[in-house]
């Protein structure tokens, strides 16, 4: 069975950072891509970022680059999401997401986590 | 960036009624279209991906098509455990964007 367990999230003020990690079980983590999709409060779904196999291909939202940066530990079957510069608009429940790929150029999210929540306030 | 518009926002309907859910995009994706389901509290589930293939374990009352841009979720007989939001989403060029979503409630 997939399981993805995140972590980390929690209150942050503006301007400060936070680290979100991953914890990915019951499949071969380093076959395929991995994706953070976020929801603000009462709001849609927005994809943030995400990461081939192989770390080889990497992308961002342009709300979030420059302040965001993902990576992944195959031998540890872990995800992360460094979150630096925060804002009161990255307020959100940050989802870890699993690729259908391996190379995330045509994502399709098969499996997500429960979400770790990220409020960002003063 | 491609934009997905869904309609209609909301929808009343009944147990044992068809609905039907349209996700419209901005440019040409060809088939690069997925459609979830989202319970309340719950993370998102995957039904449809490439505009008209069913996950496996989703049932087989919901479809989906494609007419050029146009995309269609349907549920062919509505059941209680399928009142949810639905939303779409592109996988053709990034920034993979979603629709804004549909929440189906009791009528």
């Amino acid at each position: 069975e997939v399981q993805l367990v995140e972590s980390g999230g929690g209150l942050a003020q503006p301007g400060r950072s936070l680290r979100l990690s991953c914890a990915a079980s019951g499949f071969t983590f380093d076959d395929y891509a991995m994706h953070w999709v976020r929801q603000g409060p009462g709001k849609g779904l927005e994809w943030v970022s995400g990461i081939s196999w192989n770390s080889g291909s990497i992308d961002y939202a342009d709300s979030v680059k420059g302040r965001f940066t993902i990576s992944r530990d195959n031998a540890k079957k872990s995800l992360d999401l460094q979150m630096s510069s925060l804002r009161p608009e990255d307020t959100a429940l940050y989802y870890c997401v699993k690729d259908a790929g391996g190379v995330g150029i045509t994502p399709i999210f098969d499996y997500w986590g429960q979400g770790t929540l990220v409020t960002v306030s003063s | 960036d491609i934009q997905m518009t869904q309609s209609p926002s909301s929808l009343s309907a009944s147990v044992g009624d068809r609905v039907t859910i349209t996700c419209r995009a901005s440019q040409s994706i060809s088939s690069y279209l997925n459609w979830y389901q989202q319970k309340p509290g719950k993370a998102p589930k995957l039904l449809i991906y490439a505009a008209s293939s069913l996950q496996s374990g989703v049932p087989s009352r919901f479809s989906g098509s494609e007419s050029g841009t146009a995309f269609t979720l349907t549920i062919s007989s509505l059941q209680p455990e399928d009142y949810a939001t639905y939303y779409c989403q592109q996988s053709y060029s990034t920034p993979w964007t979603f629709g804004q979503g549909t929440k189906v409630e009791i009528k």
